[in-house]
């Protein structure tokens, strides 16, 4: 049982450079989030899907798309990176209803030069 | 919009016990939660209180006012462990499900 994995774990781009950040769980939770993290800054809330089918907005979806695959999985998107994209990402899964008890991967840490 | 205040540092040493505060401002209010991390690893939750009063969980425990819009974290027989960073979260609700708002985090470091 391998819970919430990312894909990958470390990643550099430039300017203008697009790419998906990969998240699956294994648990058969409804719910998945994508959070990023920047010092002082704490968990600030991307993405989210409450069910496989839907994904709504969180604090700064600005710069950002996802998609839910399917009930694993859920991805990020930066269409066209930009420094102030990097940070570490964290992807979240949690059973429906149960929001306050999340699961989290190790994190993507992403440098946008 | 939902806003959370929480102390950015404590110090204690091992063995005391450190509470860590946490005030918010939210419509709809479901609970509070509260996360840990250790430093360059993912959070991990400890703990949920939806009504008044203390939860305990081992050498952790949490308190819920929703009057005061305010809860704390405590610690107790602190261990060179528990040095982490502690982030208080609210849910929030709105027209596609629920999802949590998080403070900017406590960051707590044990001495010997």
């Amino acid at each position: 049982n391998a819970g919430v994995t990312q894909t990958p774990k470390f990643q550099v781009l430039k300017t203008g450079q697009s790419m998906t950040l990969q998240c699956a769980q294994d648990m058969n939770h409804n719910s998945m989030y994508w959070y990023r993290q920047d010092p002082g800054m704490g968990l600030r809330l991307i993405y989210y899907s409450a069910s496989e089918g839907t994904t709504d907005k969180g604090e700064v979806p600005n710069g950002y798309n996802v998609s839910r695959l399917n009930k694993r999985e859920f991805s990020l998107r930066l269409e066209s990176a930009a420094p102030s994209q990097t940070s570490v990402y964290f992807c979240a899964s949690s059973r429906q209803g149960d929001t306050d008890t999340q699961y989290f991967g190790p994190g993507t840490r992403l440098t946008v030069l | 919009g939902q806003s959370l205040e929480q102390p950015s540092e404590v110090t204690a040493v091992e063995g005391a016990i450190v509470q860590i505060n946490c005030t918010y401002q939210t419509s709809g209010f479901y609970g509070l939660s509260w996360y840990q991390q250790h430093d360059g690893g993912a959070p991990t939750f400890l703990s949920y209180n939806a009504l008044d009063g203390l939860e305990e969980t081992g050498r952790f425990s949490s308190f819920l006012s929703r009057s005061d819009s305010y809860g704390y974290l405590l610690l107790q027989e602190l261990q060179m462990k528990d040095s982490a960073s502690y982030f208080c979260a609210v849910s929030h609700n709105n027209q596609a499900g629920t999802a949590l708002i998080f403070g900017k985090g406590t960051t707590l470091s044990v001495s010997s």
